[in-house]
């Protein structure tokens, strides 16, 4: 079965880290572009960072840059987000998801295919 | 960065009527870079339609997506139970990605 398991979310005071992990199984992950979305409560969805297969393409929201951290290590299927310096406003529901980015017939097509069930951050005094 | 609007905020019917939902952009996006979401309450999003028209695997016949340039449409023909929850559309550009801001498909 393919599946995406976060873990590392918590309450964490205004300031402080925190580390999410994000373990894949179920498919070859070091062939699949993966992304990190969040959600804070009662709002949307906003896109938070993406990282290519190789690392070699990292982007960020131009809210988290500077603060968050993307990686993965392929040897072990898993995602990273390393987050400095948190604020009231991270406050979330943090979700790992699969980007394929494939492409057909010249054109290429760019989702998000499987999505964890999310890990819950909580930043507060 | 590409703004993506959609409407309406919510959208009350009942169980088999058909659903229109709209999402415009601020600027043309490429169809193939356009995708839609089902989120059900406590859970995380499903991807539905891709590519702008595409069903993603194990998605019902009754969701459909069409639309280009800057506006684009994801109809459900007939609205079963699961069907109500909050839509997403999504695009992709200059290695960014950006959300709807939803609609609510509730209950009449």
């Amino acid at each position: 079965e393919v599946q995406l398991v976060e873990s590392g979310g918590g309450l964490v005071k205004p300031g402080g880290s925190l580390r999410l992990s994000c373990a894949a199984s179920g498919f070859s992950f070091s062939n699949y572009n993966m992304n990190w979305v969040r959600q804070a409560p009662g709002k949307g969805l906003e896109w938070v960072s993406s990282i290519s297969t190789g690392s070699n393409y990292i982007y960020y929201a131009d809210s988290v840059k500077g603060r968050f951290t993307i990686s993965r290590d392929n040897a072990k299927n898993s995602l990273y987000l390393q987050m400095n310096s948190l604020r009231a406003e991270d406050t979330s529901v943090y979700y790992c998801a699969r980007a394929p980015g494939y492409c057909s017939s010249g054109s290429c097509f760019y989702f998000m295919d499987v999505w964890g069930k999310g890990t819950t951050v909580t930043v507060s005094s | 960065e590409i703004v993506l609007t959609q409407s309406p905020g919510t959208l009350s019917l009942s169980p088999g009527e058909r659903a229109t939902l709209s999402c415009r952009a601020s600027q043309s996006v490429s169809s193939s870079y356009l995708a839609w979401y089902r989120q059900k309450p406590g859970q995380a999003p499903r991807l539905l339609i891709y590519g702008a028209s595409s069903r993603a695997t194990g998605i019902s016949d009754r969701f459909s997506g069409s639309g280009s340039g800057t506006d684009f449409t994801l109809t459900i023909s007939r609205l079963e139970p699961e069907d109500f929850a909050v839509y997403y559309c999504q695009q992709y550009g200059s290695s960014r990605w950006t959300f709807g801001q939803g609609t609510k498909v509730e209950i009449k």
